[in-house]
This record gives C-alpha cells, sequence and structure tokens, in this order.
C-alpha cells in the first residue's frame, strides 16, 4: 500500500459525459501527479499540481482539466467524454515537486461505452 | 521530443535465473532513472531507481545499471522467484522542477515454476 488513495475504483459511464476522478495523495507530499494508462499510449504523464499550482503539463486534452486543493488532495476532471478515453487513471504523489520518489495509487479504471 | 524505449517486450525465464531489462531515452537532460512494478489490477509500485551521478546501484536481488555515454540502463534481477512475474516499467524524468515520469511501454516478464 503506497498510502495514495484514488476513487472511485472503477467508473461506467456513456459518451458525451463529464466524470471526476479523486486523488487523495500520502501524507505529507505536496506534490500530485495524474497519469492515464492505456493498452496503445501505455503509461502517459497528464497533469502536475504542487502545493495547489499546475507545475507541468503533459499530453492531457483540453477537455480534461485538474486541480489541487487546500488540503492538498486533487480532483481529474474528464468531460465529452468519447470511447476512447477509457483507460486507467492513476495518481501519484512526491514530497515536493523534484527531486523525490513518486509512489503511485491504486488507479480509476474508466470505461466509456 | 522526449521518448524511452523499453526491450524485450515480453520475457520468460525459469525460476532461480536472471532476467534482464533493457531501456534506452532520448533526452541527454534526463537525471533520474526509476524501476516500476505493476503487478495485476495494482498502480505502479517503486522499485528501485538511480540518479545519473552514479552508475549502478544494488538492492538485494535487484540492480540497476546506468550508461549516460550510451543513453540506456537496465534492470537486472537475480535469482527470479514466481512473485517476481509482474509488468516492469522503466521510466527517464529530468531533476527539474517537474520531475514527470517518461514511461517505456512495459516488460511483462514470467518466470516459470
Amino acid at each position: 500500500d503506497s498510502g495514495v488513495t484514488q476513487t472511485p475504483k472503477h467508473l461506467i459511464t456513456a459518451t458525451g459525459q463529464r466524470v471526476t476522478l479523486r486523488c487523495s495523495p500520502r501524507s505529507g507530499d505536496l506534490s500530485v501527479y495524474w497519469y492515464q494508462q492505456s493498452l496503445d499510449q501505455g503509461l502517459q504523464f497528464l497533469i502536475q499540481y504542487y502545493n495547489g499550482e499546475e507545475r507541468a503539463k503533459g499530453n492531457i486534452l483540453e477537455r480534461f482539466s485538474a486541480q489541487q486543493f487546500p488540503d492538498l488532495h486533487s480532483e481529474l476532471n474528464l468531460s465529452s467524454l468519447e470511447l476512447g478515453d477509457s483507460a486507467l487513471y492513476f495518481c501519484a504523489s512526491s514530497f515536493y515537486s523534484g527531486g523525490f520518489e513518486q509512489f503511485f495509487g491504486p488507479g480509476t479504471r474508466l470505461t466509456v461505452l | 521530443g522526449e521518448n524511452v524505449e523499453q526491450h524485450p517486450s515480453t520475457l520468460s525465464v525459469q525460476e532461480g535465473d536472471s532476467a534482464v531489462i533493457k531501456c534506452t531515452y532520448s533526452d541527454s537532460a534526463s537525471n533520474y532513472f526509476p524501476w516500476y512494478k505493476q503487478e495485476l489490477g495494482k498502480g505502479p509500485q517503486l522499485i528501485i531507481d538511480i540518479r545519473s551521478n552514479v552508475g549502478e546501484k544494488k538492492d538485494q536481488r535487484i540492480a540497476v545499471t546506468l550508461n549516460k555515454t550510451a543513453k540506456h540502463f537496465s534492470l537486472h534481477i537475480t535469482e527470479t522467484q514466481p512473485e517476481d512475474s509482474a509488468v516492469y516499467f522503466c521510466a527517464a524524468s529530468r531533476m527539474d522542477s517537474s520531475y514527470k515520469l517518461i514511461f517505456g511501454s512495459g516488460t511483462r516478464l514470467l518466470v516459470r515454476p
């Protein structure tokens, strides 16, 4: 158990819908990273927040957005969902923004029908 | 752009034998190289990492080597056990303010009893 929690574990929804994925980092960690894992694209970095502020952006679609709240938990919002958005979404946390190991949560499996 | 190539995609070994997984990175500014183990239905678990000022690091049956000149690094697992069976991912990152991880495509390791 990494100490990173993610909810929900599974999410099934329809195309065009909007969902919110939630992540709570390890106690004391200030930085949260979001990754997408799909069969064809592998593990891809989406976005990073550090102490409430966006720090880096990767291959994140404009339909996706995220934020980190004052209590340091983070949410990833996915809107106008398409079939191709079906994937595992992982959250990872680290103490600082750089120089420390990232610990991954158990993931949220999103299925878009 | 940033890219990490990982080989082989699948690896089958007899219990007790050694397993080697190799990765090559493209971004010469990369200086942090973690390895993750992912079991079915779980998030990636950090098993070992190495920074660019070190050529080799060992932790019990696991070792990682880094060749900065050639831009490649390898994971070595000795005395493999059935519980080592999983998907292994290498990753590369810059030690800058972000630390986002660029992952390889993964190696499915099967250890035959």
